[in-house]
C-alpha cells in the first residue's frame, strides 16, 4: 500500500463549478499538508499548506485536513480554465529534525470554457 | 526574485552514456532536493542536501546516480552509463532549510530525459 494514494483522474468539469480533489494517506506521523498545481511542462507550484486538521482558505481555493480518517481535500470555487492543470497532494513529517515530503501521483484537472 | 533554475531543460541521449543535469537554487536557500517523476507516477525523492550537513542518499535507486553541492550552492545530478528506464523528467526543489518548521519547497521546471 501507497503512503499516501491520489486518484489520477483525469477530471472534467464545467467552467464555475466547484472542484473537489482528494488524497488519503496511511502515516499518521504526517504533520503538515501540502497542495501543488504543476502545469504541462512545469514545475510543481504551492498552493496552500497546512499544519494541523482543519480548514484553510485562500481566495477560491480551500484545503481541508481530517486527520482522524487520515484524508486531506481541495477545493476550487468558480473553476476556471486557467485552473486546468495537475494538482498534487504531498505530506511531511519531522525524521530526526528534517523534512521528507511524500507525494501524490496527482490528479490531472481539466476546466471546460 | 530568481526562482530555481535548471538545465538542460530537455537531454536526449544514447544508452550508456553519462548525463549530467545542473540546478541553481533560490539564493540563500539551504536545503535543496532531487526528484525524479516518471509518466503516472508521483515525485519520487532522491537526494537531500542540507546546508553542508552529509546529504541524505537513502532516494537513490542505484550507484550509477550520484549528486554533489557545490559552495553550497549549485548542484548536480549525474547518472552514469544511462538506461532508457532513466527517461523520467528530473525535478530540483530548494527550500529556506529542510530543518526546524517545516519550510515549503519552491522547484524548478525540470529537466526531461529521454534515453534512447
Amino acid at each position: 500500500q501507497k503512503e499516501v494514494e491520489q486518484d489520477p483522474g483525469p477530471l472534467s468539469v464545467p467552467e464555475g463549478a466547484i472542484v473537489s480533489l482528494n488524497c488519503t494517506y496511511s502515516n499518521s506521523a504526517f504533520q503538515y499538508f501540502m497542495w501543488y498545481r504543476q502545469y504541462s511542462r512545469k514545475g510543481p507550484e504551492l498552493l496552500m499548506y497546512t499544519y494541523s486538521s482543519g480548514n484553510k482558505e485562500d481566495g477560491r481555493f480551500t484545503a481541508q485536513v481530517d486527520k482522524s480518517s487520515k484524508y486531506i481535500s481541495l477545493f476550487i470555487r468558480d473553476s476556471q480554465p486557467s485552473d486546468s492543470a495537475t494538482y498534487l497532494c504531498a505530506m511531511s513529517a519531522a525524521t530526526s529534525g528534517t523534512y521528507k515530503y511524500i507525494f501524490g501521483t496527482g490528479t490531472r484537472l481539466k476546466v471546460l470554457a | 526574485g530568481a526562482g530555481v533554475s535548471q538545465s538542460p531543460s530537455n537531454k536526449v541521449t544514447e544508452k550508456g552514456k553519462d548525463v549530467e543535469l545542473r540546478c541553481d537554487p533560490i539564493s540563500g536557500h539551504t536545503a535543496l532536493y532531487w526528484y525524479r517523476q516518471s509518466l503516472g507516477q508521483g515525485l519520487e525523492f532522491l537526494i537531500y542536501f542540507q546546508g553542508n550537513s552529509a546529504p541524505d542518499k537513502s532516494g537513490l535507486p542505484s550507484d550509477r546516480f550520484s549528486a554533489e553541492r557545490t559552495g553550497g550552492s549549485v548542484s548536480t545530478l549525474t547518472i552514469q552509463r544511462t538506461q532508457q528506464e532513466d527517461s523520467a523528467v528530473y525535478l530540483c526543489a530548494s527550500s529556506l532549510t529542510g530543518q526546524g518548521a517545516l519550510q515549503p519547497q519552491h522547484f524548478g521546471d525540470g529537466t526531461r530525459l529521454s534515453i534512447l
